[in-house]
């Protein structure tokens, strides 16, 4: 079946460290991919997305490429800041269902330390 | 402009009773539905609806019911509350129910049901 797989954590980072969440997909078809952030008390955002194998999604300096042929879509930040702890996660879209369903990952929650 | 609203943030339950989760949204989408999220296991589709009058089932849809007689307006009804719904409720809006449009999320609704 349809399905996302992602590193579920804590993961704890210094501020400034680099940051990867893996990400990986089990699909049918050619799906879109998505990363969504949770912050403390809040509802899921849509942070990047990215619609075809190769393209890059980026947003406050958040970056994940689509890889087909790994079938991998991980998330990437050259220097995490307080800010950006949250929930994050990894979610698929099949283009072309009789009705819309995002299948979501576990998500994967960052703490980042000053 | 309020975005996805829901209320109320928290609430608990004892095994049977009934109640309502209410969302509402002010931007005009067609789209909404309901999701629980669960440790481990990121986010489920319980109902959503393509638009006033119009629901379906999701993945998880057993004890709930929905209804949309408005455009604004989705509430989800348990109508005897069991464990198994302890959750956070997340209802979503969207433009239309197509795959690229991005999902607006409320803050959640935190349930415990003992």
């Amino acid at each position: 079946g349809n399905s996302v797989t992602q590193m579920e954590g804590p993961v704890t980072l210094s501020e400034e460290a680099f940051l990867t969440i893996n990400c990986t997909y089990t699909a049918t078809g050619y799906p879109s991919l998505f990363w969504y952030v949770q912050y403390p008390g809040e509802g899921l955002q849509l942070l990047l997305k990215a619609t075809k194998a190769d393209d890059k999604g980026s947003n406050k300096g958040f970056e994940a490429t689509y890889r087909k042929e790994t079938t991998s879509f991980h998330l990437e930040k050259g220097s995490v800041q307080v800010s950006d702890s949250a929930v994050y996660f990894c979610a698929l879209v099949l283009p072309k269902t009789s009705y819309d369903k995002v299948i979501f990952g576990p998500g994967t929650s960052l703490s980042v330390i000053p | 402009n309020a975005g996805v609203t829901q209320t109320p943030k928290f609430q608990v339950l004892k095994t049977g009773q009934s109640m309502t989760l209410q969302c509402a949204q002010d931007m005009n989408h067609e789209y909404m539905s309901w999701y629980r999220q669960d440790p481990g296991m990121g986010l489920r589709l319980i109902h959503y609806s393509v638009g006033a009058g119009i629901t379906d089932q999701g993945e998880v849809p057993n004890g709930y019911n929905v209804s949309r007689s408005t455009t604004e307006d989705f509430p989800l009804r348990l109508l005897s509350a069991a464990p198994s719904q302890t959750s956070v409720y997340f209802c979503a809006s969207s433009y239309s129910a197509g795959w690229y449009n991005e999902q607006f999320f409320g803050p959640g609704t935190r349930l415990t049901v003992l």
